[in-house]
């Protein structure tokens, strides 16, 4: 049972414009969420987190909204640049009574900026 | 600030025999995260250690196993290894704010080959 979903596996968007992944998950315990960046041989790169006391976070191009009565987030890179192509992990986090646990990831959104 | 480091970068095993990973955090970090990205499968937890101790492991057999030290670098034991163990091994650090979640940072994964 998968409980972090990016339903799609790839995104096409024009250099200049906005692009949005999206992310849905399905335990409502999860209290934490944050969006990687992944290069093919390389480690994740942390982008942004959110609480799941906030409904909005932002940071510079990137701005990740939270629906919690949805189960949905999203990532918002604006404006979209070349060196913005890489796959994007949603992931979520359980508070576990003394930190962070394993995060559950999603299988990623290839994100291909068009020129 | 040095980021999380991993060794080796690749490491190639025959079935049967066993593979140590290694994984030194960033500094301050003590929790220490272990993830498998397997072709197909995307990133799966493996286990999490803080101050020494296992505090958590994901659905994996025992056979993959690992510990943490006292300067809180870690290591991952992989034993009896089998093909489907072929996979990127990545690890992640991060700081336990008074029991509150943290951002878990990851490092450049080794790639395991079982021939």
């Amino acid at each position: 049972d998968q409980q972090v979903k990016q339903n799609s596996p790839s995104l096409s968007v024009q250099e200049g414009r906005i692009s949005i992944l999206n992310c849905d998950y399905t335990n409502s315990m999860f209290d934490y969420f944050l969006w990687y960046k992944k290069y093919p041989a390389e480690g994740p790169t942390f982008l942004i987190s959110i609480s799941s006391i906030k409904d909005k976070n932002e940071d510079g191009r990137f701005t990740v909204f939270l629906n919690k009565s949805a189960k949905h987030l999203s990532l918002h890179i604006v404006p979209s640049q070349p060196g913005d192509s890489a796959v994007y992990f949603c992931a979520a986090s359980l508070y576990s009574g003394g930190g962070a646990d394993g995060l559950t990831f999603g299988k990623g959104t290839h994100l291909i900026i068009q020129p | 600030e040095a980021g999380v480091t991993q060794s080796p970068t690749h490491l190639i095993k025959t079935r049967g025999q066993q593979a140590t990973l290694r994984c030194s955090p960033i500094s301050g970090h003590t929790s220490v995260y272990w993830y498998q990205q397997a072709l197909g499968l995307g990133l799966q937890f493996l286990l999490w250690y803080d101050e020494g101790e296992e505090r958590n492991r994901g659905n994996f057999p025992p056979r993959f196993s690992g510990r943490q030290f006292p300067n809180y670098s870690s290591e991952l034991n992989v034993n009896a290894l089998e093909l489907e163990d072929s996979a990127l091994y990545l690890c992640a650090s991060s700081r336990l704010a008074g029991g509150t979640t943290d951002t878990q940072y990851f490092g450049p994964g080794t790639r395991l080959t079982v021939l």
